[in-house]
């Protein structure tokens, strides 16, 4: 299986801290993918990395990527009580290309 | 642009009863993929369908689901004989292409009564 798992499974932060999250996998990809839900929501596309790309930027958010270790971080820059969601890593499915999620991680915001 | 466009939102059905939810993918987009996620779980892959074919349907149960992504129309993913167990949302997602990010509809959560 190619699921994507993150880490930790829990996050509380204060707001205006900065979020890391991270994603392993287990086989070769040719990219990775985050995605946030807001509890009761569908999943929103937050960012896709190329195999040959080693760290992106969107706004608050970067993502970076290492292919030998075969991991992801995903990096909220200054908080807010609006980032509070799950994040979820996505890998595609070597042949296919369907998407594999891991269990996410549970990002809460204090205020 | 409506987005993936997903109906019912909330389902209800008896034991024993069919549910059939709806996808409108976005336009544009050929590949429809389902989804399904229990309360505080990740998404579950079901079933992944371009225009008239099923591309991979590993994570269908073998028995009462049913998928389709007709010429025209919407993705129809059909639940027969419903148990407590298939209480769960129901995500659509659609893509331009293979490799591409999804853009995901909000769902139909389906409960079993």
């Amino acid at each position: 299986s190619q699921q994507g798992e993150e880490d930790p499974q829990a996050l509380s932060i204060q707001e205006g801290e900065n979020a890391t999250m991270n994603c392993s996998y287990k086989t070769s990809i040719n990219n990775l993918q985050w995605y946030r839900q807001n509890s009761g929501r569908g999943l929103v596309h937050l960012i896709l990395i190329r195999s040959n790309e080693r760290e992106k930027h969107s706004g608050r958010l970067r993502v970076t990527l290492d292919t030998s270790k075969k991991s992801s971080s995903l990096l909220i820059t200054a908080s807010r009580a609006a980032d509070t969601a799950s994040y979820f890593c996505a890998v595609p499915n070597f042949g296919n290309e369907k998407l594999t999620f891991g269990t996410g991680t549970r990002l809460t915001i204090i205020p | 642009n409506a987005g993936v466009m997903q109906n019912p939102r909330h389902l209800v059905r008896r034991r024993g009863q069919e549910a059939r939810l709806r996808c409108s993918p976005m336009k544009g987009h050929s590949h429809v993929y389902w989804y399904r996620q229990l309360p505080e779980e990740g998404l579950k892959f079901m079933v992944y369908l371009q225009k008239e074919n099923i591309i991979d349907e590993s994570g269908m149960p073998k028995e009462r689901f049913s998928a389709e992504f007709p010429k025209e129309g919407p993705s129809i993913l059909r639940i027969q004989q419903v148990v407590r167990g298939d209480s769960a949302a129901y995500f659509c997602a659609s893509s331009r292409q293979a490799d591409y990010g999804y853009t995901f509809g909000s769902g139909t959560r389906l409960t079993v009564v």
